[in-house]
């Protein structure tokens, strides 16, 4: 399978609790994003690297989510001391940006957070 | 910034009518504009997509057309079938700002047989 790949699907954690997404995206892809979806709303975009570096991060980005891309490959998004209204949907997307112009996103399938 | 609006749904329809969903954005630069659905169960997946002013996107008997002038990207369909149920999503990405999409808040499409 050559998609993006996100692990875990789901996850249910406590207030308070830290929790940490992976994200694997399509081979060779030198961008990669992380994007929030709540409930009836569309993905709103958090932060994104090309390569290994992050380029730019969302105000919605609070200081207790960090993201990493260690090795311009795979991705980890973490939140610390979860909060309820941190449950929403993860999204991560990848993409092979040229030099200029659009590049098609491709998204994977989510990692759907509940915090209780 | 940035920002993309599209119509509420649900919109519930019967096979074989007409669908149009309206798409309006406002962007400082010169953005590509995108449709994305959403399938039950399934992820977002690319749609149709105009990367200047005056281009049709279409796909899978979709199209939309890039209008400058009105600032929109309404997405039609001459004839629905039931398996286009689904949740549409109308956004843009400006490449000098690292092509983030900012999405509409999405439209739900019920097709009924």
């Amino acid at each position: 399978d050559t998609g993006v790949s996100q692990d875990p699907r789901h996850k249910i954690t406590k207030r308070g609790q830290n929790v940490t997404f992976r994200c694997d995206p399509i081979s060779e892809h030198n961008r990669l994003y992380w994007y929030r979806q709540t409930l009836g709303q569309g993905p709103e975009f958090l932060t994104y690297f090309q390569n290994e570096a992050q380029l730019e991060k969302s105000r919605l980005l609070s200081d207790r989510f960090s993201a990493e891309r260690p090795k311009g490959s795979f991705s980890t998004l973490e939140i610390q001391r979860t909060e309820q209204g941190d449950s929403a949907m993860y999204l991560c997307a990848s993409s092979l940006a040229g030099k200029g112009g659009w590049d098609e996103q491709f998204f994977g399938p989510g990692t759907r957070l509940t915090v209780l | 910034g940035d920002s993309v609006t599209q119509m509420e749904g649900p919109v519930t329809l019967s096979e074989e009518a007409f669908l149009t969903i309206n798409c309006t954005y406002t962007a400082t630069g010169y953005p590509s504009l995108f449709w994305y659905v959403q399938y039950p169960g399934e992820g977002l997946q690319l749609l149709l997509k105009a990367t200047k002013a005056d281009d049709k996107g279409s796909n899978k008997g979709f199209e939309a057309t890039y209008r400058k002038e009105t600032t929109s990207f309404h997405l039609e369909k001459g004839s629905v079938q039931v398996s286009d149920s689904a949740v549409y999503f109308c956004a843009l990405s400006d490449w000098s700002a690292g092509n983030k999409l900012t999405f509409g808040g999405g439209t739900r499409v019920l097709v009924k047989p």
